[in-house]
């Protein structure tokens, strides 16, 4: 079955940019009936939709981040990645890749990324 | 953007008795054209990603116990366990699918009281 990862620096500092990558596996991100995303998860909060990108490159950002985010993929190395740029202590938290259909399924374990100096 | 609120926040039932979590979205998320409701459920313990228990809002993910259900429509929705079990223990979270930005309730904690 599709099993998701996420990976990248676990520590960045304020104001600078947020990488992280999603590696697919048991599935391919070129398949045309599924979207790809990420969500995350303050600690101790609830859940934030991020944004997701298809396998042609087409996006969907949510609004509240739109400015400094960029999600973009590899279909040769089936991931897609998160770019978050100028970020603060609001953006520390769990981040999330997941498979869409129209609802998430499945998830990745999810990546602490805390923000401070 | 839809508002996706839940209530309680926190909820304590005893093993065997019945748990019932309400989900109200700020407009209606039943899309007139195949008469679905676009809401999903989702469980999270602790230290591990949110896994998906109900979509359409009332059918069961594959392998999700058939003491869990879904049921409601338009922009109220409920998340019912007819007979709680300690790896129940959790928080639930629904979530709407009908437009972007997709958007998750707050949570509930359901413990064992």
């Amino acid at each position: 079955q599709v099993q998701l990862q996420e990976s990248g620096p676990g520590l960045v500092k304020p104001s600078e940019t947020l990488s992280l990558t999603c590696t697919v596996s048991g599935g391919s991100v070129s398949s045309g009936s599924y979207y790809w995303s990420w969500i995350r998860q303050p600690p101790g909060k609830g859940l934030e939709w991020i944004g997701y990108i298809f396998y042609s490159g087409s996006t969907n950002y949510n609004p509240s981040l739109k400015s400094r985010v960029t999600i973009s993929i590899d279909t040769s190395k089936n991931q897609f990645s998160l770019k978050l740029t100028s970020v603060t202590a609001a953006d520390t938290a769990v981040y999330y890749c997941a498979r869409i259909w129209t609802w998430f399924d499945p998830w990745g374990q999810g990546t602490l990324v805390t923000v401070s100096s | 953007d839809i508002v996706m609120t839940q209530s309680p926040d926190s909820l304590a039932v005893s093993l065997g008795e019945r748990a019932t979590i309400n989900c109200k979205s700020s407009q209606s998320v039943l899309y007139s054209s195949n008469n679905k409701n676009y809401l999903a459920w989702y469980q999270q313990k602790p230290g591990q990603p949110p896994k998906l228990l109900i979509y359409w809002a009332s059918t069961r993910e594959s392998g999700v116990p058939d003491r869990f259900s879904g049921g409601g429509s338009g922009t109220d929705f409920t998340l019912t366990i007819s007979s709680l079990q300690a790896e129940d223990v959790a928080v639930y979270f629904c979530q709407q699918y009908y437009s972007t930005p997709y958007t998750f309730g707050q949570g509930t904690k359901l413990e064992i009281k």
